[in-house]
């Protein structure tokens, strides 16, 4: 099935850096979402963008969702060890969410060096 | 409870064994999602529920694979002779409704399925 291409596969970063991800697609989603998935457990929503050229915040996480509504990127600032785990992004077909399918992309792992 | 929940959390078949997947969304959702997600690889959506009513199925890798939701609240994805590429987690997501808006999914635990 169809998965967004999300970059880079994997970060090593030390603590307290920033960090940035992103996410493209071939076609246009009128909602980007991103979620962080922790070991074991299921994906949990960070950030919602429902409006190209949006940028939302949450605590160190900052989100864009891109003008041509074909790509979205995730920065977080000063990294803490609890950062640690596999970021996604998705796309959803639809302005606002609803009812259907999530698009996601394979994940960016986010590792932390002591 | 307050969130997804979802049974088994683990579930090891033989191959060929049908297997049922138990999941139980937030109440009050009304709609229903289930997901499939290979080791290394991000969620792919396999089929959606608006009640009891399934209205999109265009997931579903093949005709083994069964969803339902008969009351509108649990559903149950069931694996019918089951084959070692079924192998991965099955995630269950559910949102308050279908008006549109900022629907959110919330995810359950997932159930991880091994075929042997």
């Amino acid at each position: 099935g169809q998965q967004l291409n999300q970059s880079p596969q994997s970060m090593f970063i030390q603590e307290g850096e920033d960090v940035s991800m992103n996410c493209t697609s071939s076609s246009i989603f009128n909602t980007w979402l991103w979620y962080k998935q922790d070991p074991g457990e299921g994906p949990v929503l960070l950030i919602a963008l429902y409006k190209a050229g949006e940028l939302t915040s949450n605590g160190r996480l900052t989100a864009q969702f891109g003008i041509t509504r074909k790509d979205s990127f995730l920065n977080i600032s000063a990294s803490i060890p609890s950062d640690v785990g596999i970021y996604f992004c998705a796309g959803h077909p639809n302005s606002g969410g609803g009812a259907d399918g999530l698009t996601f992309g394979k994940g960016t792992h986010l590792i932390i060096q002591p | 409870g307050a969130g997804v929940s979802q049974s088994p959390r683990y579930k090891v078949a033989k191959r060929g064994q049908d297997v049922a997947l138990r999941c139980d969304p937030i109440s009050g959702h009304v709609s229903l999602f289930w997901y499939q997600q290979a080791l290394g690889q991000g969620p792919e959506f396999l089929t959606y529920f608006q009640n009891e009513a399934q209205l999109d199925k265009s997931g579903l890798p093949s005709d083994r694979f069964f969803a339902e939701r008969p009351e509108g609240s649990v559903s149950t994805l069931k694996i019918q002779r089951t084959q070692q590429e079924d192998s991965a987690v099955y995630l269950c997501a559910s949102s308050v409704g279908t008006s549109g808006g900022e629907e959110t999914q919330y995810f359950g635990p997932g159930t991880r399925l091994l075929v042997l």
